[in-house]
Order: structure tokens, then sequence, then C-alpha cells
């Protein structure tokens, strides 16, 4: 079976500070792909960063790195310099290849302070 | 430009009424979803769509239905509404390539009282 785990539900970090959100996943599958998307309390999703599991190297997108440690499946989302605007509630979610179903982990809600 | 289009966007039942959730993509996806957003739970998978002509039970389908009418449009019924399905429902779509992600609908806001 194909899980996400995200164990911090709420996190606080100061504005212009790295913030990292964890996240470990399981699966069986050879072959899968990591996501994390971003819903702020408008409640749209919007797609922040994407890493494929034969990846050699970590994906980045701006201000955005995902921590990509396959041995011990995690997937670590890492927002350098953040803003007021990142306060939102962020999804860690994995692809299973052979099926093309996508699953989502609990979420962890980030608040950004001045 | 619509991308994953929804509807309806809020929507009020009383336990045992039914309704049809519509959700339509203009990108040409093969791939369909229904979501359902809770508190503390995540997005769970009820059902989804490989493609055209296909559908498969997800992580919780229990008191629903899909049918995927073409390739553009994947509705979600529920036959007799339960308190236990207010929520908030998404469509998402995405292309069979691997490294494609999910493209989400707006949401629909679900209440059954």
């Amino acid at each position: 079976a194909q899980k996400i785990t995200q164990t911090q539900p709420g996190m606080f970090v100061q504005e212009k500070e790295a913030v990292t959100l964890d996240c470990t996943y399981d699966t069986s599958d050879p072959s899968y792909g990591l996501f994390w998307y971003k819903q702020p309390s408008s409640g749209e999703m919007i797609f922040l960063i994407y890493q494929g599991s034969y990846d050699q190297q970590n994906a980045t997108e701006g201000r955005y790195s995902l921590n990509f440690q396959k041995a011990r499946k995690s997937a670590n989302l890492v927002i350098s310099a953040s803003q007021l605007g990142d306060s939102a509630m962020y999804f860690c979610a994995m692809r299973s290849n052979n099926f093309n179903k996508f699953y989502f982990g609990s979420g962890t809600k980030l608040n950004v302070k001045p | 430009n619509a991308g994953v289009t929804q509807t309806p966007k809020f929507q009020v039942l009383k336990t045992g009424q039914s309704m049809t959730l519509q959700c339509a993509q203009d990108m040409n996806h093969n791939s369909m979803y229904w979501y359902r957003q809770d508190p503390g739970m995540g997005l769970r998978l009820i059902y989804y769509s490989a493609s055209e002509g296909t559908t498969d039970k997800g992580e919780v389908p229990n008191g629903y239905n899909v049918s995927r009418l073409n390739k553009r449009e994947f509705s979600l019924r529920l036959e007799s509404a339960a308190p236990s399905q207010t929520s908030v429902y998404f469509c998402a779509s995405s292309p069979l390539p691997r490294d494609e992600k999910l493209f989400f609908g707006s949401g629909t806001q679900l209440s059954v009282l």
C-alpha cells in the first residue's frame, strides 16, 4: 500500500528565514513521482515542485527545493527566505507509476511571522 | 484557458438527497480523479479514471459513483447523501506521461445536513 506521512500539523517560521517541511512515504513501486502542493486560504491547489524517483539531483524551483533521500524514503520541502505569502497549507503527494494514482499526506499548515 | 472546471462551487443537501458533481477538463488529459478533503486528513482519493471508458475505486469509494462520460468529463454522484459526506471535493486531471502533475479544479464545498 502507498502511504504519505507528514508529521508536522503546524509550523511557524520567521519571515526571511528558511523552513523545512517533512514528508516520508512508503511504496513498493520501483518508479514513482513525488510532488508538493500549496493550498492558500482561498482553497486552490497550487503545484510547487516535482521529483522523480530516478532523478539523481534534488529538484529546485525558485525558492523551493526538494530534499530527496531515497533510501530513507523522505522528500522534504525546503522553502528559502520565507515570505508572508507563503503562509498556507502544504501537501506532499506521491504518484504510483504502476497505477497512475496520486496519494496525499495530511498536510502541514505553515504560518510565516513578520 | 479554463483548465479543470467543477460545478457547483457550493451545495447544501439534506440527508438522503442525491446530487451529481460535474467536472470537465479542456486539456485533453487521459486521467481524471475525484478527491475529498477533510480537516487533518489531507486529500483522499474517491475514484479515478485512467482513460476514457475506465474507472476504478480509490481509498474511500463507499457512498459514491462515477461516470467518465467522455474524455473531457468525469462526474461524481452521491446517491443518498449522509452527513459524513460533508467535505470539500476536488476534481483533478493529469496527462499520462509519468512526470506530469495533477491539475486541480477549484473545489466544491458540500454540506449534508
